[in-house]
C-alpha cells in the first residue's frame, strides 16, 4: 500500500517569506500525486496535481511542486507567502484506486 | 452544480447511538470515498466504492458499514457510536484516472 510522509508538521513564518513543505512518498506503481490545501474551517481544495510530464507543476495561487523521482519525493514552494496562505497542507499519493495522506503541515503566516 | 454534498454539517450523538451520513455528488463521479479528519492524523480512508455497487474497505474501517444506493449518493453508517468515532468525515468523488478527487464540506461528529 502507498504511503506519504510529511515533515516539519507546523511552520510559522512571516509575510513574504518563502515556504517549503516535504513531501516523500512510498509506492511501487505509477503515482499520481497532489497537495491539497484546508483553509480554516473549510474543506479540502485541490492546489496542485502531477501525473506525467513536465516534474515541475504549477498550481492555483503561486504555489508549485517539484517531482524528483529518485527520491521519491513532490516538495510543494511557494517564493513569497501572504497572511491568506495560513491553513492546512496535505500531501496525497494515489494508488490502486485509493488517495493516500500525509499527517498534514500546519502553516501560519504572520502578517 | 453542488459539487459534493455532505449532510449532515454538525452532529452529537451518544454512546451507542446509530446514525447515517449522507454524501451525494453530482459531478458524475464513478469513484467515491468516505474519510475521516483527526489531528496529527492527516485524513484516513474508511471505506471506498470503485463504482456504482461496488464497496472496499479502506485504512480504517472498523465499527462503520457503507452503502452505494446508486452512481449519485454514497453513505456512511454508525451502527453504534464511540466516542473514538469523534471526527470530522469527509465525502470524496473523483471522475476519471487524470482527475483530481473534488471533496465535500465535511461533517463534524462529536460522540459523547
Amino acid at each position: 500500500a502507498q504511503s506519504v510522509s510529511q515533515h516539519n508538521h507546523h511552520v510559522i513564518l512571516s509575510e513574504a517569506a518563502s515556504l517549503e513543505l516535504g513531501c516523500n512518498y512510498s509506492y511501487g506503481g505509477t503515482v499520481n500525486l497532489f497537495w491539497y490545501v484546508q483553509y480554516p474551517g473549510q474543506h479540502l481544495q485541490l492546489l496542485l496535481k502531477y501525473f506525467s510530464g513536465d516534474p515541475l507543476v504549477k498550481g492555483i495561487k503561486g504555489f508549485e511542486a517539484e517531482f524528483i523521482k529518485s527520491k521519491f519525493s513532490f516538495n510543494l514552494r511557494k517564493p513569497s507567502v501572504q497572511w491568506s496562505d495560513t491553513a492546512e497542507y496535505f500531501c496525497a499519493v494515489k494508488g490502486n484506486n485509493r488517495l493516500a495522506f500525509g499527517k498534514g503541515n500546519q502553516v501560519v503566516v504572520i502578517p | 452544480n453542488a459539487g459534493v454534498t455532505q449532510t449532515p454539517k454538525f452532529q452529537v450523538l451518544k454512546t451507542g447511538q446509530s446514525m447515517t451520513l449522507q454524501c451525494a455528488q453530482d459531478m458524475n463521479h464513478n469513484s467515491m470515498y468516505w474519510y475521516r479528519q483527526d489531528p496529527g492524523m492527516g485524513l484516513r480512508l474508511i471505506y471506498y466504492s470503485a463504482s456504482e455497487g461496488t464497496t472496499d474497505k479502506g485504512e480504517v474501517p472498523n465499527g462503520y458499514n457503507v452503502s452505494r444506493l446508486n452512481k449519485r449518493e454514497f453513505s456512511l453508517r454508525l451502527e453504534s457510536a464511540a466516542p473514538s468515532q469523534t471526527s470530522v468525515y469527509f465525502c470524496a468523488g473523483k471522475t476519471g484516472e487524470n482527475y483530481g478527487y473534488t471533496f465535500g464540506s465535511g461533517t463534524r461528529l462529536t460522540v459523547v
